[in-house]
């Protein structure tokens, strides 16, 4: 367990329906990430928070997608009239608790999102 | 553009029998080099981090090395449950997000009885 939370756990939606993902980060770090991993390949870079701010969005992040951080605790992640393309394992990462762990990302199990 | 290329993309081996995984990458500047094991299902679960050319760290049958262009994860006497992907990440110092993460492919490692 590495702290990092994520709910739901998986996800089966249809196409273009709506859905949101919750992230409760290490002891509420300042610094939040967002990941997107398809089958076969790495964690690819989605989006970051640090306290409530979102400060960079990767251009993987369409128009349908949409983050926030109130108060700089858990995180949400939406995706609006989701597509088939959207399939993938969601995860949530955050530096560690301790100050030696501050450049070191752990992250949570992830949110499986079918989209059938 | 930062890349992180992993070898072999799948490597299959019988228990006991000592293997490297390799990671090469391209970036503007290395803040740092992780490595992370994932299981099927699961979120990647953190191993190493190496920050300069020449370190190593160990832990259990693993151990990681890094180089000005490369890592390598050397499995010593792998043993069935060491099977998983292994996920090499670097991060940037330098016209980078803070924090952000790039990482390769993965090797699917299966060990075998």
């Amino acid at each position: 367990d590495t702290g990092v939370s994520q709910d739901p756990r998986h996800k089966i939606t249809k196409r273009g329906q709506n859905v949101t993902f919750r992230c409760d980060p290490i002891s509420e770090h300042n610094r939040l990430y967002w990941y997107r991993q398809t089958l076969g390949q790495g964690p690819e870079f989605l989006t970051y928070f640090q306290n409530e701010a979102q400060l960079e969005k990767s251009r993987l992040l369409s128009d349908r997608f949409s983050a926030e951080r109130p108060k700089g605790s858990f995180s949400t992640l939406e995706i609006q009239r989701t597509e088939q393309g959207d399939s993938a394992m969601y995860l949530c990462a955050s530096p560690g608790g301790a100050p030696s762990k501050y450049n070191e990302q752990f992250f949570g199990p992830g949110t499986r999102l079918t989209v059938l | 553009e930062d890349q992180v290329t992993q070898s072999p993309e799948a490597l299959r081996l019988q228990e006991g029998e000592s293997s490297s995984l390799n990671c090469s990458y391209t970036v503007s500047g290395l803040r740092g080099l992780f490595w992370y094991r994932q299981d099927p299902g699961k979120g990647p679960e953190f191993l190493f981090t190496l920050y300069s050319a020449g370190e190593e760290k160990e832990k259990e049958r693993l151990k990681a090395t890094l180089t000005k262009k490369e890592s390598f994860l050397h499995i010593t006497a792998p043993k069935p449950e060491d099977s998983a992907t292994y996920l090499c990440a670097v991060q940037a110092d330098r016209g980078s997000t803070l924090g952000r993460l790039y990482f390769g492919r993965g090797t699917q490692l299966t060990v075998w009885p």
